[in-house]
């Protein structure tokens, strides 16, 4: 499987909303509701997110938000904060079973 | 608390084998899917293999199959890769991460333990 395309970098001022794309196949964000997305700081373990396409585990901030449409994910980070720049990875279940994205980095200007 | 430790890294000559642990504490390991998860210095993440809490299914990357061998003993609580005829391009972090379930993705992940593959 090849890896899901993400944009290499997004950024955005303080309170602003960014998006993040997350491009797949039909073999994998298109045919499963099973797309997640991790933050990762520098030198961090990745932490979850979003799990299957919009739902969020306890303790993570409501300003995260995930969507699907066709192949594509996105997440969306509203009301940007400082505390956000890090590098965010999406995954989709593909059968084999997973393939990650291409991560992209978040800059807040 | 969830905690999942790897142990295992280092420097290792292309051509070489060697063998990362995941030892976790805080749940009851035999009932959780488990995965290895890389990453390369300043690339995204790449999973690796995934492994079922009994052994009975277990998938890896085309970039690894038949070099890595991912097993687990649950009595020890702990997960293992053993990786063998090791290249340059496996250098990376290598992460063992708690599969959520129902192949929704990864609920927590260790601190990861770095391979460099280099003579």
């Amino acid at each position: 499987q090849s890896a899901l395309t993400q944009p290499a970098s997004v950024s955005g001022s303080p309170g602003q909303s960014i998006t993040i794309s997350c491009t797949g196949t039909s073999s994998n964000v298109g045919s499963y509701d099973l797309v997640s997305w991790y933050q990762q700081h520098p030198g961090k373990a990745p932490k979850l997110i979003i799990y299957e396409v919009n739902k969020r585990p306890s303790g993570v901030s409501n300003r995260f938000s995930g969507s699907k449409s066709g192949d594509t994910a996105s997440l969306t980070i509203s009301g940007l904060q400082a505390e956000d720049e890090a590098d965010y990875h999406c995954c989709s279940y593909a059968g084999t079973p997973y393939v990650f994205g291409t991560g992209t980095k978040v800059t807040v200007l | 608390e969830v905690q999942l430790v790897e142990t295992g890294g280092g420097l290792v000559q292309p051509g070489g084998s060697l063998r990362l642990t995941c030892v976790v504490s805080g749940f009851t390991f035999s009932n959780y899917e488990m995965n290895w998860v890389r990453q390369a210095p300043g690339k995204g993440l790449e999973w690796l293999s995934y492994i079922s809490g009994s052994s009975t299914t277990i998938y890896y990357a085309d970039s690894v199959k038949g070099r890595f061998t991912v097993s687990r003993d649950n009595a020890r609580n702990s997960l293992f890769v053993q990786m063998n005829s090791l290249r340059a391009e496996d250098t990376a972090v290598y992460y063992c991460a708690r599969d959520f379930g129902g192949s929704i993705g990864f609920d927590y992940w260790g601190q990861g333990t770095l391979v460099t593959v280099s003579s």
